[in-house]
């Protein structure tokens, strides 16, 4: 069974450019999250999706962020404009009813 | 939200069991108890969890307190690959209104 994929797995760009991360979830798994990882700490969660319906996105920064998962399958998660503060590990899991979560290896995002 | 607190690193040899602690002092009598570890450049893995009585899978055992205020992470015999950080978590039986928050976990060192 393939596990969650994420694209891409390393992007630079420079402050105030747009940049997409996108996931693609393990086969059946309606639940999808997306996390943010700093360097040194643990996951924090960003958005959280029950199939297409966005059911936990308090975490997530309304001016600049922005995610969607149109079909309840893969997803895209999107920063407009990019600041310095951004650059962090982004990572993307799924579950099957809010069980077990698996993780993708995560875009590592650098913002110069 | 109920917190967990652990050790920011241990050390341990290489073919030694190695005992990895957690308290969570302010869990609920309906959360259960997650562990998940990180190695180095990749995303979160399930290793194991529990209610109230001790698990083993193939992977760790878990020991969990009779008042279950605390847990012990308990991986028989440590190989390198087992370096990660180690993460214990809370997690509430109430799927919908489900958060997992990570603290920083410990970082688990292996030496030859």
């Amino acid at each position: 069974e393939a596990g969650v994929v994420q694209s891409p797995r390393y992007k630079i760009i420079e402050k105030k450019q747009p940049v997409a991360f996108w996931c693609n979830p393990i086969s059946g798994h309606n639940t999808l999250y997306w996390y943010r990882q700093n360097l040194g700490q643990g996951p924090e969660l960003l958005i959280r999706y029950e199939n297409e319906e966005a059911v936990d996105d308090s975490q997530l920064p309304k001016d600049r962020f922005s995610a969607e998962r149109l079909k309840g399958v893969d997803s895209t998660l999107k920063i407009q404009p990019a600041e310095l503060g951004d650059s962090a590990v982004y990572l993307c899991a799924s579950s099957r009813g809010g069980e077990t979560q698996y993780f993708g290896p995560g875009t590592r995002l650098l913002v110069l | 939200d109920a917190k967990t607190t652990q050790p920011n690193s241990m050390e341990s040899n290489e073919e030694e069991p190695v005992h990895l602690p957690c308290n969570h002092s302010t869990i609920s009598g309906t959360d259960y108890i997650h562990w998940y570890r990180q190695l180095p450049s990749q995303g979160p893995e399930y290793v194991i969890h529990g209610l109230t009585s001790n698990v083993n899978n193939r992977m760790a055992s878990l020991a969990i307190a009779e008042d279950r205020k605390s847990s012990t992470l308990i991986l028989h015999r440590a190989t390198l690959r087992d370096a990660a950080v180690y993460y214990c978590i809370l997690r509430g039986l109430m799927v919908r209104d489900d958060k997992i928050i990570f603290g920083k976990g410990t970082r688990l060192h292996i030496l030859p």
